[in-house]
């Protein structure tokens, strides 16, 4: 029963590299999103997607990209890593946007 | 952006007292949902209220909808160690996403 499985757990990066976080989830579910978490200002979406193929931004999209080509699978990939990207990065998914979302257990990522 | 605030930021309370966490907004929602967060782990779903006035209780910890849907309570009886954690609500605008509080991150001493 794995859920949504999110790698790496912890990362440290450059300032100016890039790199990927994978998600995954063996629930079947449409909806897909990214969240970052930041002390004192709750989860704020990155990118989101409602089906393989589609994908559309969030409140906080620049910097990141994402894909979608398959229902399980929904990376993000940081272009050129800055230190204001240092953050916990949440996978979620859910049957739709406003069903109870599923998350992962976060990637901690630093920029130095 | 359909700002959730919730109150206090923190609170740090004895075993056995009650306690009362608030989600406030100036939008209406159409639902809300209530997380808890573990740390180390993702959030995971406590309930979700969708009537306003609504009321739902889980165990120890009762849910409210405000009548007119834009603010929620979290009331919790009898305080355990167990429900120490990070306290996030989510509201469903309409949109194609949810929108997620500030969080109340709950300590409860032994």
């Amino acid at each position: 029963n794995a859920g949504v499985t999110q790698t790496p757990k912890f990362q440290v990066l450059k300032t100016g590299q890039s790199m990927t976080l994978q998600c995954a989830q063996d629930m079947n579910h449409e909806y897909m999103s990214w969240y970052r978490q930041d002390p004192g200002m709750g989860l704020r979406l990155i990118h989101y997607s409602v089906g393989a193929g589609i994908t559309d931004q969030g409140e906080v999209p620049n910097g990141y990209n994402v894909s979608r080509s398959t229902t399980e699978d929904f990376p993000l990939r940081l272009l050129s890593a800055a230190p204001s990207q240092t953050s916990v990065y949440f996978c979620a998914s859910s049957y739709g946007p406003n069903w109870p979302q599923h998350f992962g257990d976060g990637t901690r990522l630093s920029i130095l | 952006t359909q700002l959730l605030e919730q109150s206090p930021q923190f609170l740090s309370i004895q075993e056995g007292e009650n306690l009362t966490v608030y989600c406030n907004s100036s939008s209406v929602f159409s639902s809300l949902q209530w997380y808890r967060q573990e740390p180390g782990e993702g959030p995971v779903l406590l309930v979700t209220v969708v009537t306003g006035g609504e009321v739902k209780k889980l165990k120890r910890l009762t849910f409210q909808f405000g009548d007119a849907r834009k603010d929620s309570s979290l009331h919790i009886t009898a305080a355990q160690p167990g429900d120490t954690g990070l306290y996030l609500c989510a509201g469903d605008g309409g949109a194609n996403n949810l929108f997620f509080g500030t969080g109340t991150r709950l300590t409860v001493i032994p």
